[in-house]
């Protein structure tokens, strides 16, 4: 079956600029992640979506950052008023038991944002 | 979630077993092993998970020492398509966000 997909595959914008990111989880995931990397380093949480429970925000670096998932499937990262600093691989995750047992997230390809 | 180390980076000829060492010796009892691979250019790959037993699947063996304060992932017949950064994480069985550090950079060499 299909994986987790991303679009766009890349994003060149502006600083000062709004984006939008998308992730199609694979169907039937209850729960959905968003991680950043950014160059050479290693992966940083931002937001954590399961079933129709209040979604742990907890890693979002600032009030710039929100997400959303609707219909518990496709969800959409947005970034208001774009920094430099906010250039990174963005990724999407999703699995399906996000609760207890196993922790096999599914990655998509990402979205390398670049901010100028 | 407890902490831990691997060589920044090795080498493994083609054919061969890469064992690649993870160290957490602060792991505790409800706290899982997890091993995921990033090739150069895509996400991260879930790879294999153990709580305390040695644990194979089509990809990887992993094994956990006794007091479980390391654990080594074992690639049998390493491929050049294995070349990749390979992290080990610490879990609780609840645990979902997944924080990666260094990893090991794995070279598969012909």
């Amino acid at each position: 079956g299909a994986g987790v997909s991303q679009s766009p595959s890349n994003k060149v914008t502006e600083k000062g600029k709004d984006v939008e990111l998308r992730c199609d989880p694979i169907s039937g995931h209850t729960a959905l992640y968003w991680y950043r990397q950014s160059l050479g380093q290693g992966l940083e949480f931002l937001i954590y979506f399961q079933g129709n429970s209040a979604p742990d925000k907890s890693g979002l670096p600032s009030d710039r950052f929100s997400a959303e998932r609707t219909g518990g499937s496709v969800s959409t990262l947005t970034i208001q008023r774009t920094q430099q600093e906010d250039s990174a691989v963005y990724l999407c995750a999703s699995s399906s038991s996000g609760t207890s047992g196993i922790n096999e997230q599914f990655f998509g390809p990402g979205t390398r944002l670049t901010v100028l | 979630d407890a902490k831990t180390t691997q060589p920044t980076s090795m080498d493994c000829a083609e054919g061969r077993a890469a064992n690649l060492p993870c160290n957490h010796s602060t792991i505790s009892g409800n706290e899982y092993v997890y091993w995921y691979r990033q090739i150069h250019s895509q996400g991260p790959q879930y790879i294999i998970h153990g709580l305390k037993n040695n644990e194979t699947n089509e990809m990887a063996s992993l094994i956990i020492t006794e007091d479980r304060k390391s654990s080594t992932l074992i690639l049998p017949h390493a491929t050049l398509r294995d070349t990749a950064v390979y992290y080990c994480i610490v879990l609780k069985a609840a645990g979902n966000k997944l924080t990666f550090g260094g990893g090991t950079r794995v070279l598969v060499k012909p």
